[in-house]
């Protein structure tokens, strides 16, 4: 139990263009998703917390503009990094907490590399 | 602020023998904490975790210890294997608050 999906989980674009995340968790509700950034071997780094039906908050220092979150559905949210740059290149990944619960399951992550 | 943090970058144990990988906190009103699991190129997995009103929890193979008194937490994880080699990541958190990641620890299994 407690999966969660990404897709895709690698993409290459170019730069200006636009390119969406999606998280799903596949057997239980997640009324909030988080998304996180990871640099080669570094920690992981909260971006946003996602709540469904709501908008999401977004931490210190991250441009709610650039990185387009939407959780319209309790197994779906979405992240899209808007007129991407070099600079977003990055691991991308996203966890899922059930109501009530604390512990967050992770998805595989997606590799963005903007030329 | 508040920061978790490890005592040992790198770990390499020999294969068999017992693996301890040790965090610090500095928050003293967290109340949970939870070890992942990361391998190269994969998101982080689900290792164990513990609430504060306990100082041990084991897991297959895994053993979580919490010292709220100098605010210190490991995981030891029990006759090593290759498979076990990855990075791991300790993480805190106060109820209702987001987790705060420590900065890893890379476990090496020699064989």
């Amino acid at each position: 139990g407690a999966v969660v999906s990404q897709h895709p989980s690698r993409v290459i674009c170019k730069s200006g263009t636009s390119v969406k995340i999606e998280c799903r968790s596949l057997d239980f509700q997640a009324t909030t998703m988080f998304w996180y950034r990871q640099f080669p071997k570094k920690s992981l780094m909260l971006m946003a917390t996602s709540n469904e039906g709501s908008k999401a908050t977004y931490e210190q220092g991250v441009e709610k503009d650039k990185f387009l979150i939407n959780h319209a559905s309790l197994t779906l949210s979405t992240l899209t990094v808007t007129s991407a740059h070099p600079e977003d290149s990055s691991f991308y990944i996203c966890s899922a907490r059930e109501p009530g619960r604390e512990t967050q399951y992770f998805g595989p992550g997606t590799r963005l590399l903007v030329l | 602020g508040e920061s978790v943090g490890l005592h040992l970058p790198t770990l390499s144990v020999q294969e068999g023998d017992n693996s301890i990988i040790n965090c610090a906190y500095s928050n003293s009103a967290s109340d949970y904490f939870i070890w992942y699991k990361q391998e190269s190129g994969k998101g982080p997995q689900f290792i164990i975790d513990i609430r504060s009103n306990m100082d041990k929890r084991q897991g297959q193979r895994v053993t979580v210890l919490l010292n709220k008194t100098v605010k210190h937490l490991s995981l030891q994880i029990a006759a090593t294997q290759p498979g076990d080699s990855a990075v791991y990541f300790c993480a805190e958190a106060r109820y209702g608050q987001n987790f705060v990641f420590g900065p890893g620890t890379r476990l090496s299994v020699l064989p």
